[in-house]
């Protein structure tokens, strides 16, 4: 059965940074592609950002709003995905999913529980 | 970016009942669009990807149509366990992203 676990969520301060984990299991990590999408509270769905395949040179890619402040990789020896959050601002704030893209449903066919994220001073 | 505009944003409706949602894309993004439902407090489910395909496990009551810029997510009889917010997501071009969601409510 497939698995996506975050973790990693908590309160920080503005400008700090904060590093998100999401565990997977139940499938063979390394030929999906997994996404980062957040949602903010009361709010709806903003999609982060996607780490490709290997296949794909682990090739990223990014939403306007964290592009330079968060970074993307994956360990596919852990079957493991992160988020690495920089200069963090009070909008930055929400509940962050990791999602598998399906093969071959091109969409998020699984997803994590996901990970609150408050950015506060 | 392409810009995706649900309507209606709130629809109220009774069991039984046949609902449409729309999306409508700010360009031709073909048939690159899923559907997702989403219950209060949990992840998203994927219902419908390339428009028009039904998801593995997920209840024929629920389909998808459309092309180029306008798609839509119709329910033939809704459910109790329906009533959630529903997102569109263009999966064309990067930034990948969602229309802004309808919520669905019991009248």
């Amino acid at each position: 059965e497939v698995h996506l676990v975050e973790s990693g969520g908590g309160l920080v301060l503005p400008g700090g940074s904060l590093r998100l984990a999401c565990a997977a299991s139940g499938f063979t990590f390394r030929d999906h592609y997994m996404d980062w999408v957040r949602q903010a509270p009361g709010k709806g769905l903003e999609w982060v950002g996607r780490s490709r395949n290997k296949e794909n040179s682990y090739s990223t890619e990014y939403a306007a709003s964290v592009k330079g402040r968060f970074t993307i990789s994956r360990d596919d020896s852990k079957n493991s995905l992160y988020l690495q959050m920089n200069s963090l601002k009070t909008e930055d704030t929400a509940v962050y999913y990791c999602a598998r893209r399906g093969i071959p449903a091109n969409g998020g066919d699984y997803w994590g529980q996901g990970t609150l994220v408050t950015v506060s001073s | 970016d392409i810009q995706l505009t649900q309507s209606p944003s709130f629809l109220s409706a009774s069991v039984g009942d046949r609902v449409t949602i729309t999306c409508r894309a700010s360009q031709d993004i073909i048939n690159f669009l899923a559907w997702y439902q989403q219950e209060v407090g949990k992840a998203p489910k994927l219902l419908i990807y390339a428009a028009s395909t039904l998801q593995s496990g997920v209840p024929s009551r629920f389909s998808g149509s459309g092309s180029g810029t306008e798609f839509t997510l119709t329910i033939s009889s809704l459910q109790p366990e329906d009533f959630a917010t529903y997102y569109c997501q263009q999966l064309r071009n990067y930034p990948l992203t969602f229309g802004g969601g309808t919520k669905v409510e019991i009248k």
